[in-house]
């Protein structure tokens, strides 16, 4: 069974970093591009970062550019998410997501992972 | 960035109803378009991919239709555990951009 298990999230002051983990099983992971995607409370979905398969590209959404780094320990079947410099605003739930593609350069997410809740407060 | 407009961003319907959302690109995105459920509390599922291929495992009376910038998905005979929010999402270019969702609530 494919399975995203995230974890690493918490309560953090404003300023502060965190770093999130998302240990994937069941699929041949480094084949695989992973996406991080978040939800601010009662929000939709924005998408957060990306990482290809062998961990040479990265890419951020402009909000967290600079802030934010994704990486990959394919030995370990687990991607990353380091968090500096946190804002309030960067408060959601975090999900860690594998990109499936497709024949015709298409894609889709899947699966999700079950989430984990980032709260940047004082 | 491409911008996903879905409407309405609610509904009512009733058990057995049928059900219409819609998703439209800011741009054409030819049919790279999936859509995702996602109950309270729990991660979204993926249901159609490349605007009209249904996830395996999901219902048949889901589906979904469109291309370029205007798409659709339908639910049939709606049944209880259909209430929930649905999203639209492009993976045309990056960065990939969603829909503001639907909430598909029992009248």
């Amino acid at each position: 069974e494919v399975q995203l298990v995230e974890s690493g999230g918490g309560l953090v002051p404003p300023g502060g970093s965190l770093r999130l983990s998302c240990a994937a099983s069941g699929f041949i992971f480094s084949d695989f591009w992973m996406h991080w995607v978040r939800q601010a409370p009662g929000k939709g979905l924005m998408w957060v970062s990306r990482i290809n398969g062998d961990g040479t590209y990265t890419d951020y959404a402009d909000s967290v550019k600079g802030r934010f780094a994704i990486s990959r320990d394919n030995a370990k079947s687990t991607v990353y998410l380091q968090m500096n410099s946190l804002r309030a605003e960067d408060t959601a739930i975090y999900y860690c997501v594998r990109l499936q593609l497709g024949e015709f350069g298409d894609s889709w997410l899947d699966p999700w992972g079950q989430g984990t809740l980032i709260t940047v407060s004082s | 960035d491409i911008q996903m407009t879905q409407s309405p961003s609610s509904l009512s319907a009733s058990v057995g109803g049928t059900v219409t959302i819609t998703c439209r690109a800011s741009q054409s995105i030819h049919n790279y378009l999936n859509w995702y459920q996602q109950k309270p509390g729990k991660a979204p599922k993926l249901l159609i991919y490349v605007a009209s291929s249904l996830q395996v495992g999901v219902p048949s009376r889901f589906s979904g239709s469109g291309s370029g910038t205007d798409f659709t998905l339908t639910i049939n005979s709606l049944q209880p555990e259909d209430f929930a929010t649905y999203y639209c999402q492009q993976s045309y270019s990056s960065p990939l951009t969603f829909g503001g969702g639907t909430k598909v609530q029992i009248k």
